[in-house]
């Protein structure tokens, strides 16, 4: 079956530090992955995603992710914190079984402190 | 472009209740979607939609319904709601879902609690 893990339930940086937030996921084949954030009573909005060819991803907002195939990760990651980008943050494993569904993790809270 | 759009921001039903969680979107997106989020279990499925007419079953589908008359609107019915429905529901849709490499863009969301 097809899954996606975050173990962490929040993460905790102090603003200018370097943060990551950790995805690892179980898929059938090649993976196609997403991660998406949510702000406080909004919805989720995209933030990146890996399909094919370069292992790092650059994305919205400063953010990047780099998959690796050997374990299996697709890790978020951003040079230099902000506290704007407190969160929740989500990643996603298309459903290679069936392309309609997309699984998500159950997301990390990333908190960042001034 | 509005984009996804969700109505009622926030509504509170009886056990037993029904009612209808409305999506609209102005994408002309013909995979849509219907998620719940509920603390520590991230996003589950409930029920998707790969063009008007046509409609399938997620993860949770039970105690749901949903059609597609049009390619904009897909409205999720509560038929009788339980206090087990209380959560954050999201529509989402993208251009198709196709190969799998497709964006889903998420509407703001409807809280529901049901008492």
């Amino acid at each position: 079956a097809q899954s996606v893990a975050q173990p962490e339930d929040q993460v905790n940086v102090a603003e200018g530090n370097p943060l990551t937030v950790k995805c690892t996921y179980s898929v059938s084949g090649n993976p196609y992955l997403f991660w998406y954030v949510q702000y406080p009573n909004r919805g989720l909005q995209f933030l990146l995603k890996y399909i094919t060819g370069d292992n790092l991803v650059k994305g919205s907002y400063g953010f990047e992710a780099e998959f690796n195939k050997s374990q299996t990760s697709f890790h978020l990651k951003k040079p230099s914190a902000l506290v704007s980008d407190s969160a929740l943050y989500f990643c996603a494993v298309r459903d290679m079984d069936n392309t309609d569904k997309l699984i998500f993790g159950t997301g990390t809270r990333l908190q960042v402190f001034p | 472009n509005a984009g996804v759009t969700q109505t009622p921001k926030f509504q509170v039903l009886k056990t037993g209740q029904s009612m209808t969680l409305q999506c609209a979107q102005d994408m002309n997106h013909e995979y849509m979607s219907w998620y719940r989020q509920d603390p520590g279990m991230g996003l589950r499925l409930i029920h998707y939609s790969v063009g008007a007419g046509i409609t399938d079953q997620g993860e949770v589908p039970n105690g749901y319904n949903v059609s597609r008359s049009t390619t904009e609107d897909f409205p999720l019915r509560l038929l009788s709601a339980a206090p087990s429905q209380t959560s954050v529901y999201f529509c989402a849709s993208s251009y198709s879902a196709g190969t799998g490499e497709e964006t889903q863009y998420f509407g703001p969301g409807t809280r529901l609690l049901v008492l």
